[in-house]
């Protein structure tokens, strides 16, 4: 069952734009989070992660940052998009209900962002 | 480091037939997890088997078991009885654990891109 929100689920955008997308959780109570940048083609690539609120690891220096405000919302943002930004961003997480272990990390539906 | 290795940018299967995919992990760390996960076009990630480095069995989940052969550090997925729903990209990942404990971080390989033909 999706436990993971995602919006929105499509965004075009012009270089230099803010940005901001959002993922929420429902149904657990202190769970990892992560922001992972899918390129066309590509594999997954880590941008960060979230062990509890206000705690960031950022793991690749970029144009992005991320926020977590609430236990249960973790946020991407951008003050000024590139064109390099563009990109299937996918939050995920683990700890989450409905996992057959704390190891299964679930996915939501992602943002498909094209920075124009 | 750690990596994955995915050496199959791309595999056909006909449909009712089982299909093997590769992974290959390169690790130091004596605990880790493998992971698989299914890609349709829709770009969801669909969890699909875990295998834990201490698990004394391969991991099976309906028509996916991991073949796991830890000395060769490989955790091949296998589907049997393909369906034509099966085509998607797939990725093996390994989940990493981060200095001051388990953050669960998992790295993924490049994918392998499944075509099941009728």
């Amino acid at each position: 069952s999706q436990t993971i929100h995602q919006w929105p689920a499509t965004l075009v955008q012009p270089v230099g734009s803010p940005l901001s997308l959002e993922c929420t959780v429902e149904g657990t109570s202190n769970p990892n989070l992560y922001w992972y940048r899918q390129a066309a083609g590509r594999g997954l690539q880590l941008l960060f992660y979230s062990v509890g609120i206000g705690q960031i690891s950022s793991e690749v220096p970029q144009n992005l940052s991320a926020s977590r405000p609430q236990d249960r919302q973790f946020i991407l943002s951008s003050k000024k998009l590139l064109l390099s930004d563009s990109g299937f961003y996918l939050c995920a997480g683990t700890g989450l209900a409905g996992a057959s272990s704390y190891n299964e990390q679930f996915f939501g539906p992602g943002t498909r962002l094209t920075v124009l | 480091a750690q990596k994955i290795t995915q050496t199959q940018p791309g595999m056909f299967v006909q449909e009712k037939e089982a299909v093997t995919l590769d992974c290959t992990y390169d690790t130091s760390d004596p605990s880790y997890g493998l992971f698989w996960y299914k890609q349709p076009s829709s770009g969801e990630m669909i969890f699909l088997i875990y295998q834990g480095s201490y698990d004394q069995q391969n991991a099976t989940e309906g028509r996916y078991s991991l073949n796991f052969q830890k000395a060769r550090k490989s955790a091949n997925l296998v589907i049997s009885a393909s369906q034509l729903g099966d085509s998607a990209m797939y990725f093996c990942a390994m989940r990493e654990v981060g200095k001051g404990g388990a953050t669960n971080k998992l790295i993924f390989g490049t994918g392998t891109l499944l075509a099941v033909q009728p």
